[in-house]
């Protein structure tokens, strides 16, 4: 089973700040099969990014994917106040698994 | 718009049985698989397996083998997932998530918590 650990575990940051969010993966994830989730309190999970850069349907421009092999990033170019949330990333290259999460809180 | 519409949160106590249903509308409900995801308190989201709409057969993940069963009603587009003698431990929200595509999930129902206490 592939093992993926996101860090940091929380992103402390103010709105319209950068926030980069990093996905490593225990083993090299096929073909960039790693998409990332947004989580906000009390909701659903939300497909963002898939194929590591792709954004989903209706997805803004500022968030963005990218990475190979073990190591992904999702950035934020600038925090807007509805992207306070937990950020999940998932490897659906062999099988699948989800990291445990990062929270982007507001400082 | 494609939807997923789950029932509503459970109390079960330890050793009961309890069904969550996933009704989905919106597009062709054959056409993509379900996926099961679990997200325990404050914890973080746990694939459980995933059901062929077409032809019934589920896949259950490591850990989520024996008291758990996926099963549908195609006539009404809707998705079970039935959890046999409850445990605190199953205490979660249950999620269902149509496959998008390779293991992508899109979109998600809104989730269903079910609580084991006695």
């Amino acid at each position: 089973e592939i093992v993926l650990t996101q860090s940091p575990g929380t992103l402390s940051l103010s709105p319209g700040e950068r926030a980069t969010l990093s996905c490593r993966a225990s083993q090299s994830v096929s073909s960039s099969y790693l998409a990332w989730y947004q989580q906000k309190p009390g909701q659903a999970p939300r497909l963002l990014i898939y194929g590591a850069s792709s954004r989903a349907t209706g997805i803004p421009d500022r968030f963005s994917g990218s990475g190979s092999g073990t190591d992904f990033t999702l950035t934020i170019s600038r925090l807007e106040p509805e992207d306070f949330a937990v950020y999940y990333c998932q490897q659906y290259g062999s099988s699948q698994t989800f990291g445990q999460g990062t929270k982007v809180e507001i400082k | 718009q494609v939807q997923l519409v789950q029932s509503g949160s459970e109390l079960k106590k330890p050793g009961a049985s309890v069904k969550v249903s996933c009704k989905a509308s919106g597009y062709t409900f054959t056409s993509y698989a379900m996926n099961w995801v679990r997200q325990a308190p404050g914890q973080g989201l746990e694939w459980m397996g995933w059901i062929n709409t077409n032809t019934g057969n589920p896949t259950y993940a490591q850990g989520f083998t024996g008291r758990f069963v996926f099963s549908l009603d195609t006539s009404v587009s809707t998705a079970y997932l039935q959890i046999s003698s409850l445990k605190a431990e199953d205490t979660a929200v249950y999620y269902c998530a149509r496959d998008w595509g390779g293991w992508l999930h899109s979109p998600w129902g809104q989730g269903t918590l079910v609580t084991v206490s006695s």
